[in-house]
């Protein structure tokens, strides 16, 4: 079956703009994650979600990124008024219940904010 | 201090040798995570344990709760296995806590 895809795999964009990230997971897959990865680094937690609600969205760095799953299934972080700072590849995966069952992570954004 | 710490930050061994990579951590965890991210960025999972000792193929991962500690061993060694190596806990709070990861080179 398919595995979790993201779209763009790749974005660019210019200080300021608004973009938004894609995160298709594995059907069925009740837990959705969203993480940010800057070179050389190990990921970051951004936010969790269980269904359709956001259970834990701490990991989010400042009120410019959010993040919506309406129905349970897509999806969508958004990040307002891009900051250079923002570049960074964004990755998202799923599971079939809580956090302590295996991960399946998409391939990525790589977001660039130039 | 880092909650997560992995070592070494960088490997270089020869084509079937023995590898250990180390994953050391400071917080309560339900369970810790092994995942390989290739060049490119494609991450996949490997392991999820919450006790004593996992095998897949060549790769075993052990975990020793007393002592927050998790070692991922990599038997008779390949190129292809050539990777990061990220260690990951999923802390009681139900954070999720990653290490900075091993980036393991096999020399053929």
């Amino acid at each position: 079956g398919a595995g979790v895809s993201q779209t763009p795999s790749n974005k660019v964009t210019e200080k300021g703009k608004y973009v938004e990230l894609r995160c298709d997971p594995i059907s069925g897959h009740t837990a959705l994650y969203w993480y940010r990865q800057s070179l050389g680094q190990g990921p970051e937690f951004l936010i969790y979600f269980q269904g359709t609600g956001a259970a834990d969205d701490s990991g989010l760095p400042n009120d410019r990124f959010f993040a919506v799953r309406p129905e349970g299934s897509v999806s969508t972080l958004k990040i307002q008024r891009t900051e250079r700072g923002d570049s960074a590849v964004y990755l998202c995966a799923s599971s079939l219940g809580g956090k302590t069952d295996t991960q399946y992570f998409g391939p990525g954004t790589r977001l660039t904010v130039l | 201090k880092n909650e997560v710490e992995q070592s070494p930050q960088n490997l270089t061994a020869q084509e079937g040798e023995f590898i250990t990579i180390n994953c050391s951590y400071s917080v309560g965890i339900s369970a810790l995570h092994w995942l390989q991210q290739h060049p490119g960025g494609g991450i996949v999972s490997l392991f999820m344990l919450s006790s004593g000792k996992k095998k897949h193929g060549r790769l075993i991962a052990t975990i020793n709760i007393q002592e927050k500690h998790s070692s991922l061993h990599i038997t008779a060694s390949h190129p292809r296995d050539s990777a990061v190596y990220i260690c990951a806990v999923s802390g009681r709070d139900d954070k999720i806590i990653f290490g900075k990861g091993t980036r393991l080179h096999i020399l053929p």
